[in-house]
């Protein structure tokens, strides 16, 4: 069974923060992807990365950073966090190649910033 | 623009009634498409995809879906719900080729009466 592994489930920042969330799966896929899921938003694609050390902006990048060094792991990283980037956090991966390849999630990190 | 329509925000059925959801697409291509299920706490799991071929697909948990070009959809049905059905769907897209962009739709919250 494919496993994908967030490092928190809920999580409380103050504003300001620098906050990490880590993401590791352990069936070698290429690829990997964080998309954040908000109410009556559905989840919209943060950034993903198609192999070690590289990435491309989702469709809303501002605020965030990523960075995978080793293939298996993927961190979303937030600068500054803001009350505005309260949400639930899902970590994905999947083999290379084209959107057919089935998207494996994460349980997902509740983040909350104060 | 690529998008994805669920129009149904929150659906309640009885226990073994009859279920569908519905998901409307927009692309000039026929997209790839999926319907994904997230059980409360849970990240999303796969129920089944359509790429080509066979209009009607199925998927696991006794789910179906049925792409019909002419209408747009991708609607998603199951013949009898089991209260272990209640939990958030939703349905996503994509062009085909290199992307591995899903577009997700806003999802439908399923509830189940006893």
């Amino acid at each position: 069974d494919v496993k994908v592994t967030q490092s928190s489930r809920y999580l409380v920042k103050r504003t300001g923060e620098k906050v990490f969330l880590e993401c590791v799966q352990d069936m070698d896929h290429e690829n990997m992807f964080w998309y954040r899921q908000d109410p009556g938003l559905g989840l919209r694609l943060i950034y993903f990365s198609y192999d070690v050390k590289m990435k491309e902006k989702g469709d809303i990048p501002e605020g965030y950073s990523v960075s995978r060094e080793k293939k298996e792991r993927f961190s979303l990283i937030l600068e500054s966090a803001s009350t505005n980037q309260t949400s639930m956090y899902l970590c994905a991966s999947n083999l290379q190649g084209s959107v057919r390849e089935t998207q494996y999630f994460g349980p997902g990190t509740r983040l909350l910033v104060l | 623009a690529q998008s994805v329509t669920q129009p149904d925000i929150h659906i309640t059925v009885s226990e073994g009634a009859s279920l569908e959801l519905r998901c409307n697409y927009s692309y000039g291509a026929t997209p790839y498409l999926f319907w994904y299920v997230q059980s409360p706490g849970q990240g999303l799991q796969l129920l089944l995809k359509y790429f080509s071929g066979d209009t009607l697909v199925q998927g696991i948990k006794g789910f179906e879906a049925e792409f019909k070009r002419s209408q747009s959809s991708f609607n998603l049905r199951k013949p009898s719900v089991h209260w272990s059905d209640a939990a958030e769907y939703f349905c996503a897209g994509a062009y085909g080729g290199a992307t591995n962009k899903l577009i997700f739709g806003t999802g439908t919250l399923l509830a189940v009466q006893p």
